[in-house]
């Protein structure tokens, strides 16, 4: 079965330091890999994708992801993170069974510290 | 500007309510989802609409049913709420087409069930 495990439910970094969130994913097939990014009293909106061409993803807001197949991880990482990057990130796969319908991770919630 | 719209922000219900979740999107999207979204479960797929009328289960579609008579509007209805259904309920939509098409979410609905 598919599944996408994001490790830590929150994260907190200074303003300024590099933003590291981990998402590990389990496809029996080559997958389609999203970061989307929930601010406050909003839906989501996404951040990136992986759709299997370059495995270093650009997203919006400075945010990137890599795609390691070894690893069957797609963490997102930013340089230097900024307060308004503050919000949950969600990981998420597309299904096997349906190229419409997405499994999302349980969510970490990024804190930046002034 | 693309828009999904939530009837409400938020809602408050009494246990036994017929409860009405409304969702309209402007995007002519043939697909339509609702999810629940949970602290440290993510988000779950309770119904998924492909085109007007048809409808699919998700992951969780116990104790709820939808509705959509026409393309724009698909509708969440809890037929009897109880408490364990307080959650963030949130809409989305995309566009069918091959490969992946990127789903835009609602701002959600934030439902208290007493």
């Amino acid at each position: 079965a598919q599944s996408v495990t994001q490790l830590g439910s929150h994260v907190s970094v200074s303003e300024g330091a590099l933003v590291l969130l981990r998402c590990n994913y389990s496809s029996s097939v080559p997958p389609y890999l999203f970061w989307y990014v929930q601010y406050p009293n909003q839906g989501l909106q996404l951040l990136l994708k992986y759709t299997s061409a370059a495995t270093l993803v650009k997203g919006i807001n400075g945010f990137e992801a890599e795609f390691k197949k070894s690893e069957t991880s797609f963490h997102l990482t930013k340089p230097s993170a900024h307060m308004s990057d503050a919000a949950e990130y969600f990981c998420a796969v597309r299904r096997v069974d349906s190229s419409y319908k997405l499994i999302f991770g349980s969510g970490t919630r990024l804190l930046v510290r002034p | 500007d693309v828009k999904v719209t939530q009837s409400s922000r938020y809602l408050v219900k009494r246990t036994g309510e017929k409860v009405f979740l409304e969702c309209v999107q402007d995007m002519d999207h043939e697909n339509m989802f609702w999810y629940r979204q949970d602290p440290g479960l993510g988000l779950r797929l309770i119904y998924f609409s492909y085109d007007v009328k048809m409808k699919e289960k998700g992951d969780i579609p116990e104790g709820y049913s939808v509705s959509r008579e026409k393309k724009e509007r698909f509708s969440l209805i809890l037929e009897s709420a109880s408490t364990n259904q307080t959650s963030m309920y949130l809409c989305a939509s995309s566009k069918q087409g091959a490969g992946w098409t990127e789903a835009f979410f609602g701002q959600g609905t934030r439902l208290t069930v007493v």
